[in-house]
């Protein structure tokens, strides 16, 4: 059963053009999201964050969007460099308990910019 | 470069046999996540250990043990290993044991099982 879902295997978009990458989510515990970009042979980096407090967080060219009542969030890199093809990753995380919780990853979205 | 090594890059070993995995957090983090990679599972956690101490399991097989020494490194033991243990080993660390916070990852361990 998959909690993180990212139902875009690939996506092209043209340089200078803003890039849209979608991630929805079935668990209402999760309540921290992330967004990691992975080359290959490497492992995935850090881009961006939104606590459920927020609904959205901006970062240079990336702005992260939550929507919880549709459980659904949201990657805008705008412009989109060709240094951007890599493969994207929504994460979730949750505070039940107080406890930790290692991250529920989605499956990814490769993301190609054309020149 | 996220400040986190992770030893050996490349494993190659047969079935049955044992491995450890080697991971150096960042300067002054506490938490080391471990996560598996493979191909049909995407990316999924594994364990967490914060400040030596185990904190949080996900999908471990009993096989598969971590620990976390007072350097704050840690290792994953992988034992009577099978083909379907062939995948990425990523490490992971944390400043909090608590979620809401990022996590920077190493660049990965790539175990081969023969």
């Amino acid at each position: 059963d998959q909690q993180v879902k990212q139902n875009s295997p690939s996506l092209s978009v043209q340089e200078g053009r803003i890039s849209i990458l979608n991630c929805d989510y079935t668990n209402s515990m999760f309540d921290y999201f992330l967004w990691y970009k992975k080359y290959p042979a490497e492992g995935p980096t850090f881009l961006i964050s939104i606590s459920s407090i927020k609904d959205k967080n901006e970062d240079g060219r990336f702005t992260v969007f939550l929507n919880k009542s549709a459980k659904h969030l949201s990657l805008h890199i705008v412009p989109s460099q060709p240094g951007d093809s890599a493969v994207y990753f929504c994460a979730a995380s949750g505070r039940s308990g107080g406890g930790a919780d290692g991250l529920t990853f989605g499956k990814g979205t490769h993301l190609i910019i054309q020149p | 470069d996220s400040g986190v090594t992770q030893t050996p890059k490349h494993l190659i070993t047969a079935t049955g046999q044992r491995v450890t995995l080697r991971c150096s957090p960042r300067s002054g983090d506490l938490s080391v996540y471990w996560y598996q990679q493979s191909l049909d599972q995407g990316l999924q956690f594994l364990i967490q250990y914060y400040n030596g101490e185990e904190r949080a399991k996900g999908n471990i097989l009993e096989r598969f043990s971590a620990q976390q020494f007072p350097d704050l490194h840690s290792e994953l033991n992988l034992s009577s290993l099978e083909l379907g243990d062939s995948a990425l080993y990523f490490c992971a660390s944390s400043p909090s044991g608590q979620g809401g916070y990022e996590q920077y990852f190493g660049p990965g361990t790539r175990l081969t099982v023969t």
